[in-house]
């Protein structure tokens, strides 16, 4: 079946460190990814997409690498800060959905420490 | 641009009564609207979707007569938990796809909490 998952649960970094994080997927077919951050009790929050054509992508502190060979993806921050802490989802494009839905991997919660 | 709301941010009710979550995207039309349910640390749960003036699509497992879903309009998205029981006490989170777009833009989610 098709799954979207993140490699850790749990990712503590420095203040002003760089923080990678990781997701694999398991559909060759998925073709769009995006990535959201989640702080505690709130929404999830739109960061960064990527569509197959590309192995990369950046935006503000962020970039976001894609694999398709090994089918992997992840989410570099740049300069963390107290405020990136938080629960970071990928997600997938579910081609096995009629409504093209996205299927999230289970979160990774980034811990900066001052 | 991007903006989804929901309403209530937190409602507490007793058992057996029925709560109606709604769901707007305040800056664009939104074809499909989906809801997610999401328990703690965990991650999000597709319940169904919905697609203006048609009816929802629900997961497996998630009871539609239970969660009653309308999307009356480009920009409404509502959720109504029936005869609610406090094991449907959870975080509930929707989420907005504009026409022809694949972005989902979520809204800042309802905690819903059944005494």
């Amino acid at each position: 079946g098709e799954s979207v998952g993140l490699h850790l649960p749990t990712l503590s970094v420095q203040e002003g460190d760089n923080s990678i994080i990781n997701c694999a997927y398991s559909n060759s077919a998925s073709d769009y990814f995006i990535w959201y951050k989640q702080e505690s009790g709130k929404g999830p929050q739109f960061i960064i997409d990527i569509r197959s054509n590309m192995d990369k992508r950046q935006g503000q502190r962020v970039t976001v690498l894609l694999n398709k060979t090994v089918k992997h993806l992840s989410l570099q921050i740049a300069a963390t800060q107290p405020g990136d802490s938080a629960v970071y989802f990928c997600a997938g494009k579910n081609y096995g959905g009629s409504q093209g839905n996205l299927i999230f991997g289970k979160g990774t919660k980034l811990s900066v420490k001052p | 641009g991007a903006v989804v709301s929901q309403h209530p941010s937190r409602v507490i009710c007793k058992s057996g009564t029925s709560v109606k979550i709604e769901c707007r995207s305040l800056d664009f039309q939104a074809t499909t609207m989906f809801w997610y349910r999401q328990f703690p640390k965990k991650s999000l749960m597709l319940m169904a979707t919905s697609n203006e003036g048609s009816k929802a699509t629900y997961e497996q497992g998630v009871e539609k007569d239970k969660f009653l879903i309308n999307h009356a309009s480009l920009t409404l998205s509502t959720l109504t938990v029936t005869s609610a029981h406090p094991e449907d006490s959870s975080f509930y989170i929707c989420s907005a796809r504009a026409t022809s777009q694949e972005t989902q833009y979520f809204g800042p989610g309802t905690r819903l909490l059944v005494l």
